[in-house]
């Protein structure tokens, strides 16, 4: 079975600080993809990422940088310089052979001004 | 170029109704996914349509069905409600690549489903 577990359920930073979101998964796929969504209060997941199984490197994009770490079946996402736009709830998924999309609970990030 | 566009964005509904949920696919896309989404959780996969037919289905009774159309659009129906199926219900588009994990979901806004 697959499985995502995001084990912060809601994180509060101020404003300019940095912020690591957790995501620990598991899978028995030789082959899968892990993304990180973001839902913002409209409701539309906006993607962020999406990283395959084979491919263990770090990734930076702006404030954003993903680490990927497959020994420890870990997918961390960091924003660097926290701002109040970046509020919302973060979702990481799991995509096997099956498919579908396997998502965790989700992080609820508040950035305080 | 319009994103994944679902109808309506609100709905009201009693124990024991039945309910039509509506998506429209980004363009250029054919295959379609449909999430709930309880409060407080992650979506959950319903099912997918691809060539007018239900290619998957997750852990769903089978008051849950759906439909796709030549256009690619597709409805979800949900029969004799339940007051636990009231979620954000999430439709996802994307293009067969003929290869599952590339697929790239794109999600529309949603529906509130509201069942009193």
């Amino acid at each position: 079975a697959q499985k995502v577990t995001q084990a912060q359920t809601e994180i509060s930073v101020v404003e300019k600080e940095d912020v690591t979101l957790d995501c620990v998964y598991e899978t028995r796929d030789t082959t899968y993809y892990l993304f990180w969504y973001k839902q913002p209060p409209s409701g539309e997941l906006v993607f962020l990422i999406r990283r395959n199984s084979f491919d263990e490197q770090n990734e930076i994009s702006g404030r954003y940088s993903w680490n990927f770490q497959k020994s420890t079946s870990s997918f961390n996402f960091t924003i660097t310089a926290s701002q109040v736009v970046d509020s919302a709830v973060y979702f990481c998924a799991l995509q096997g052979g099956s498919e579908k999309l396997v998502f965790g609970k989700g992080t609820k990030l508040t950035v305080n001004p | 170029d319009a994103g994944v566009t679902q109808s309506p964005t609100h709905l009201i509904k009693t124990r024991g109704q039945q309910v039509t949920l509506r998506c429209s696919p980004k363009s250029g896309h054919d295959t379609v996914s449909w999430y709930q989404q309880a409060l407080g959780q992650g979506p959950q996969f319903i099912f997918q349509y691809y060539e007018e037919e239900e290619r998957q289905r997750g852990n769903f009774p089978d008051r849950f069905s759906g439909h796709q159309f030549p256009n690619y659009s597709s409805e979800l129906n949900v029969n004799a409600l339940l007051l636990g199926d009231s979620a954000l219900y999430l439709c996802a588009s994307s293009l067969e690549t003929g290869h599952a994990t590339n697929e790239k979901l794109f999600f529309g806004s949603g529906t509130q489903l509201s069942v009193l």
